[in-house]
């Protein structure tokens, strides 16, 4: 079945600075890769996502970049802000197109005033 | 975005009891929600996915008999723990789609199992 890796688990960054988390996934005919935030004891929120026919898109500080042939697809957050801090988790849609979602393991991005 | 409800938002149970979760699409029709149960600080797993008027599909390695599953209307489904035990304490979120692809999210139940 479909797996979705995550990296780093944990990042720390300095405010302003960028951070890029990196997720694979396993499934070459996944086709829409969604990255939630979540913070402490709620639930996830969908910050960005992308589809299979394009190779990047952008929300403001927030940017998500898909390569199909590799099977990876990153975001990237710039100017980071205190706020910023939480878990984000990438995720993937396996082939067989029921709309589950497979989830990386996360990661906790801390961002240092 | 769409709102997605679920009700209780947390319970304490005693093992062996049973224990039922609603998750409620509130502005949006869902022929399909989805099951999810996380650990602390780890990832979502899928648990199932809940088929309105049909039986739910589950993700291998979930009991469904342990975990019931129903998706009698449009806007509900309930997640049933039965026979509870310490180590089903998680928290369950469900999910549902109001468009081909974007889920959005539950607020989540908090369940512990004494």
């Amino acid at each position: 079945g479909e797996n979705v890796e995550q990296h780093p688990s944990t990042l720390s960054v300095q405010e302003g600075d960028s951070a890029v988390i990196k997720c694979t996934y396993s499934d070459s005919a996944s086709n829409y890769f969604p990255w939630y935030k979540q913070e402490l004891g709620k639930r996830p929120q969908l910050i960005i996502d992308i589809r299979s026919n394009v190779g990047e898109k952008k929300d403001q500080r927030i940017a998500v970049t898909l390569n199909k042939t590799a099977k990876h697809f990153s975001l990237h957050i710039t100017e980071t802000q205190p706020e910023d801090s939480a878990v984000y988790f990438c995720a993937a849609t396996p082939s067989s197109n029921t709309g589950k979602l497979i989830f990386g393991q996360g990661t906790t991005l801390q961002v240092k005033p | 975005g769409a709102v997605v409800s679920q009700h209780p938002s947390w319970v304490i149970c005693k093992s062996g009891t049973s224990v039922k979760i609603e998750c409620r699409s509130l502005d949006f029709q869902a022929t399909t929600m989805f099951w999810y149960r996380q650990f602390p600080k780890q990832s979502l797993m899928l648990m199932a996915t809940s088929n309105e008027g049909s039986k739910a599909t589950y993700e291998q390695g979930v009991e469904k008999d342990k975990f019931l599953i129903n998706h009698a209307s449009l806007t509900l489904s309930t997640l049933t723990v039965t026979s509870a035990h310490p180590e089903d304490s998680s928290f369950y979120i469900c999910s549902a789609r109001p468009s081909a692809a974007e889920q959005y999210f539950g607020p989540g139940t908090r369940l512990t199992v004494t």
